[in-house]
């Protein structure tokens, strides 16, 4: 079955650190992957995707995450965190001819001056 | 500003009640989304549509129903309302006409409580 794995509900890090949060998915065919953001009240915002080609992307506000196939992650990755990060995470999988996503449960960010 | 438009905001119900959650969208995508989003289960997928005049079952759509009369707007009702359907409802919206895999537009919610 498809699915999406963040092992970490709640990350908590302190303003300039660097910052891995973490997701493991499972599809049966090439993945399409993405990456989400969710401030609070609000809805969700694209960070970044992978589809093909290079296996390190880059999205916004400064974030990157990395495909490896061999271990079925696409981690989300920051060298030094904001305090405008603090928001939840969502990683999602998707397949080319469609956008029906499957998301994860989401990783909670909060960040410390 | 171009977008996804959801009313309302919020919204308490008595359980038995029928609700409508309203969603537009101006931009002009082919696909829309109806997700709720509820505490340690992230968001899943209620129903959706790829184009006017269809619509398919996402992983939970039992007790919804939607209707896609026209590109803009995909309303999703609560034909008898229970406290499961306590939830934030996001709509969203994609163009898949470039061969999918794009990019969820999402509006910015409508909370639902259930009594």
């Amino acid at each position: 079955a498809q699915s999406v794995t963040q092992p970490d509900i709640h990350i908590t890090v302190s303003e300039g650190a660097s910052l891995e949060l973490r997701c493991n998915y499972s599809y049966g065919a090439t993945p399409y992957l993405f990456w989400y953001v969710q401030s609070p009240g609000q809805g969700l915002q694209l960070l970044l995707k992978y589809f093909s080609g290079d296996t390190l992307v880059q999205g916004i506000k400064g974030f990157e995450a990395e495909f490896k196939r061999s271990q079925s992650s696409f981690n989300l990755r920051k060298p030094s965190v904001h305090w405008s990060d603090a928001a939840e995470y969502f990683c999602a999988v998707g397949a080319r001819d469609t956008d029906k996503l499957i998301f994860g449960t989401g990783t909670r960010l909060q960040v410390f001056p | 500003i171009a977008g996804i438009t959801q009313a309302p905001t919020s919204q308490i119900l008595a359980a038995g009640r029928r609700m409508t959650l309203r969603c537009t969208q101006d931009m002009r995508h082919n696909a829309m989304y109806w997700y709720r989003q509820d505490l340690g289960l992230g968001l899943r997928l209620i129903h959706y549509s790829n184009t006017a005049g269809t619509t398919g079952k996402g992983e939970v759509p039992d007790g919804y129903s939607v209707s896609r009369a026209n590109t803009d707007d995909f309303p999703l009702t609560l034909a008898s309302a229970v406290p499961s359907q306590t939830s934030v409802y996001f709509c969203a919206s994609s163009d898949t006409r470039r061969g999918g895999g794009g990019e969820l537009f999402f509006g910015e919610g409508s909370r639902l409580t259930v009594l």
